[in-house]
This record gives structure tokens, sequence and C-alpha cells, in this order.
């Protein structure tokens, strides 16, 4: 089963708009990471949020996490058309494991 | 710049047929993971190794074998390719346990 989960599966907004998407999981992590997927490409690193912390900010995006509720959050400010892609969330349990689970993802659509 | 790279980007095949992707990095990375992404499934690992010489079994590993022979490549061997392996396959590399993963672009394969 899936460890992390991405709402909504689809987002559909304006340039210039913010755009929210949640990640929940299920056991406790280590970190929680959120990556970005441009239609036909790799994915690409975005912001990497540890257990301890609770908010990071790289440019436009703004990462929350609340481990008790197991649920983290990717806000994009100001959406540009660029930002259209897919995000996912992918998560690293606590425990030993090394394998990162990913979510199956968020598209978001951002129109000009 | 250090990156990432898979080849071919696109392969046709029939079933039964062995069929090799290669992957390559120059970023000296220790880790090294083979995805499958499908519509529905988001990413899921098939195999993984921690250096070389090491080669772990992922979540859905069954008609997949890898080798790592060295530090830079991570070749994925379908043994004899099935319909049901129709998918787009992706490379990634991370520094540490539990780090960012950089992936490659992909490779789109369909088994006839």
């Amino acid at each position: 089963s899936q460890q992390g989960e991405e709402d909504p599966q689809a987002l559909s907004i304006q340039e210039g708009e913010n755009a929210t998407m949640n990640c929940s999981y299920k056991t406790s992590i280590n970190n929680l990471q959120w990556y970005r997927q441009n239609s036909g490409r790799g994915l690409v690193h975005l912001i990497l949020i540890r257990s301890n912390e609770r908010e990071k900010h790289s440019g436009r995006l703004r990462v929350t996490l609340d481990t008790s509720k197991k649920s983290s959050s990717l806000l994009i400010t100001a959406s540009r058309a660029a930002d259209t892609a897919s995000y996912f969330c992918a998560t690293y349990a606590s425990g030993g494991s090394y394998i990162p689970t990913f979510g199956r993802g968020t598209s978001l659509i951002v129109h000009p | 710049d250090a990156e990432i790279t898979q080849s071919p980007r696109h392969k046709i095949t029939e079933t039964g047929r062995q069929v090799t992707l290669a992957c390559h990095q120059t970023w000296n990375h220790n880790n090294m993971f083979w995805y499958r992404q499908d519509l529905g499934h988001g990413l899921r690992l098939i195999h993984y190794s921690y250096g070389v010489h090491d080669t772990n079994k992922g979540e859905v590993s069954d008609g997949y074998s890898v080798s790592r022979s060295n530090t830079e490549d991570l070749p994925l061997t379908l043994e004899s390719a099935a319909s049901s392996q129709t998918s787009v396959y992706f490379c990634a590399s991370s520094t540490g346990l539990q780090e960012t993963q950089y992936f490659g672009p992909g490779t789109r394969l369909l088994v006839l």
C-alpha cells in the first residue's frame, strides 16, 4: 500500500493564484521530500523536510509538516504557467528503512 | 556538470526477449535506484544498490535483475519481457541514505 498519498489528484488554477497540495502518510517518518515532474521528464527534487522541522521555504514554495497528523502540504504562491506539472511526495519511514515510498502525485495545471 | 543519463530513451521489444536498460551517473553517488512509473500507481521501486556489488530487491522486482560492477552504472535487465512490463522506467541516484534523489530522464519501454 502507498505510504504517501497526495491530495487532490488534480488541481486546475489560474496564473497568479496559490496552489496547495497535501500529502498524508501512515507510519512515522524521518523525512519527507517533494518532487516535481514535468510531462515526459524525470522527477526533480524541490524540498526535503525532516521530522523535527515544521516548515521550510524555497523561493515561492512553502512546505509544512505536521507529524501528529502525519501530513505535509506544499504551497506554491503566485503560480505561473511553468508550474504546470505533477507533484509527488516521498517519505522515508523511521526505524532504519532507507527506501523511499512515493505517492501517486497531484497533477497541477496553471492556466495563463 | 554531473548528471544521470539513461539509454535508450525509447524501446520497443517483443515478449520473451531480454532487454537491458542502461543508467549512468557522474555524481559519484553510492546509492542507485530503478523505478517504474505507471498510471494509477505512481513510482514503484524495482531494485536498488547501496554500492558496488550490492543489489537489493524492491517492491516490484519479479522479472527484473540488476548488477553493480562500478559506481557509475546500474543496468536493469528484463530477463524475458512481458506486456505487463510496458512502462516508463526511471533511474535515480543519491548521495546518502534517505537523501535527495536525482532522476534520469526516463526510458519508455513498449513490449508487444
